[in-house]
């Protein structure tokens, strides 16, 4: 099945660093959305970025799809961006899986 | 408003024992979700459901079975709890199958003595 790796597992920023994270998978994806986890547990959508670049307010996603990896790009970070960032992958015909996520702590 | 709830939120239940976790969702999606989250494993799916009385199995099915009676509502059952199906359970729902954007509820605590 598909498998989604994110890198780095943690990461630790002074406020106002940039975070750059990153979604590899296995085989081909026709769809791949970035979602944010609060240290509270919910769960919400970023976006969806199956191909090419996004941007949503300070998050910047890119995905290289025949190369099969895309990357969350934080600017600017806040400490109301710690938390846990995951990757889920999908491709026709399947449901979405998801990556183990990158856990991210912003520190005044 | 659009919004997916979980009851309930906390649950202690003892090993034999049977577990009904509900969800609710107000948007008329189509499609639910069934997920358990553990640490160092992420999100696993372990049911899928299309729509009332079509339904799935994700990527772990075994010892859960689910219900889907109305739209808005679909329910994950546990019968006779095991200590391994302690965890976290996220209901999540989406307009349509596989590529629309997921909505998630607040989750459920499980633990299972």
């Amino acid at each position: 099945g598909q498998q989604v790796q994110q890198s780095p597992a943690s990461l630790v920023l002074q406020e106002g660093e940039n975070a750059e994270l990153q979604c590899n998978f296995s085989s081909t994806a026709t769809q791949l959305q970035w979602f944010y986890q609060s240290p509270g547990g919910s769960l919400v959508s970023l976006l969806s970025n199956p191909s090419g670049t996004k941007h949503t307010g300070r998050l910047t996603s890119t995905t290289v799809t025949k190369e099969r990896r895309s990357s969350l790009h934080i600017s600017s970070s806040q400490t109301t961006d710690s938390g846990t960032y995951l990757c889920a992958i999908g491709h026709s015909g399947t449901y979405q899986r998801f990556g183990t996520g990158t856990k991210l702590q912003v520190v005044p | 408003d659009m919004k997916v709830t979980q009851m309930p939120r906390y649950l202690i239940k003892r090993m034999g024992e049977n577990v009904l976790l509900e969800c609710g969702q107000d948007m008329s999606h189509e499609t639910m979700y069934w997920y358990r989250q553990d640490p160092g494993l992420g999100l696993q799916l372990i049911y899928i459901s299309y729509d009332v009385d079509s339904n799935s199995e994700g990527d772990i099915p075994k010892g859960y079975r689910v219900s889907r009676k109305k739209r808005e509502h679909f329910s994950l059952i546990l019968d006779s709890a095991k200590t391994n199906q302690t965890s976290v359970y996220f209901c999540a729902s989406s307009w349509g199958q596989y590529q629309d954007t997921q909505y998630f509820g607040p989750g459920t605590r499980l633990l299972v003595l």
